[in-house]
């Protein structure tokens, strides 16, 4: 099901670099969302946007940044890698936002920082 | 804030039932969500309840009751292909839109 798409969708990097994910979206919705997963912890939700230029911080915020500069994409900085930010990060977008406010997922994007 | 607990693991029999429960403390509550997700995969959509009562949809259901903080959603008939995590995700009201917060999720093992 097309409409969602994350890049890269695995990246291996080194402590103290920048990485950036990108989370693009084809069908124009407003809610878009950035998660991690790991073992033990489950889904936790980083930052969230609701609108272009529109931001808001998650659980688990600390080190990550976003920007949405258009409605399309949804991008997530690292600014300084560590290794506590290996993971897999799943970006979302709420397809039926006001309603039933699903969530639907892109494929993921796991990143390994040695 | 948030808390939302639900069973590591659990494990079923081919063409039986099981249920698997969860529980939440939350301000702002404005729905619970069921989701799937096999091993290596992103999660995808079963059930949403916002209303206390039971929401049936084939051969999964998922009910709530918001005065217990409680909800379960029930897989009748098991198949092999149920094997997968569960995620129980209770939607937040949030600036500007809904968060929405998940639990750790249940690992579902499908026995022949």
């Amino acid at each position: 099901d097309a409409g969602i798409t994350q890049s890269p969708r695995h990246k291996v990097t080194e402590t103290g670099t920048p990485v950036t994910l990108r989370c693009h979206q084809t069908e124009n919705h407003r809610y878009m969302y950035w998660y991690r997963q790991d073992p033990g912890h489950g889904l936790r939700l980083i930052h969230y946007s609701y609108g272009v230029k529109d931001t808001d911080k998650g659980e688990v915020s600390d080190g990550y940044s976003v920007s949405r500069s258009k409605t399309e994409d949804f991008l997530l900085t690292l600014e300084s890698a560590t290794s506590s930010q290996t993971s897999v990060y799943f970006c979302a977008i709420n397809r039926l936002a006001g309603e039933t406010g699903e969530l639907f997922f892109g494929e993921g994007s796991r990143l390994t920082v040695l | 804030g948030q808390n939302i607990d639900q069973p590591t693991e659990m494990t079923a029999t081919e063409g039986a039932i099981v249920q698997i429960n969860c529980t939440y403390q939350t301000s702002g509550f404005n729905g619970l969500f069921w989701y799937q997700q096999h091993a290596g995969e992103a999660p995808t959509f079963l059930s949403y309840n916002v209303l206390d009562g039971l929401e049936e949809k084939g051969r999964f259901s998922s009910f709530l009751s918001r005065s217990k903080g409680y909800s379960y959603l029930l897989l009748k008939e098991l198949q092999m292909k149920d094997s997968a995590s569960y995620l129980c995700a209770v939607r937040e009201e949030g600036v500007g839109d809904d968060k929405i917060i998940f639990g750790k999720g249940t690992r579902l093992h499908i026995l022949p």
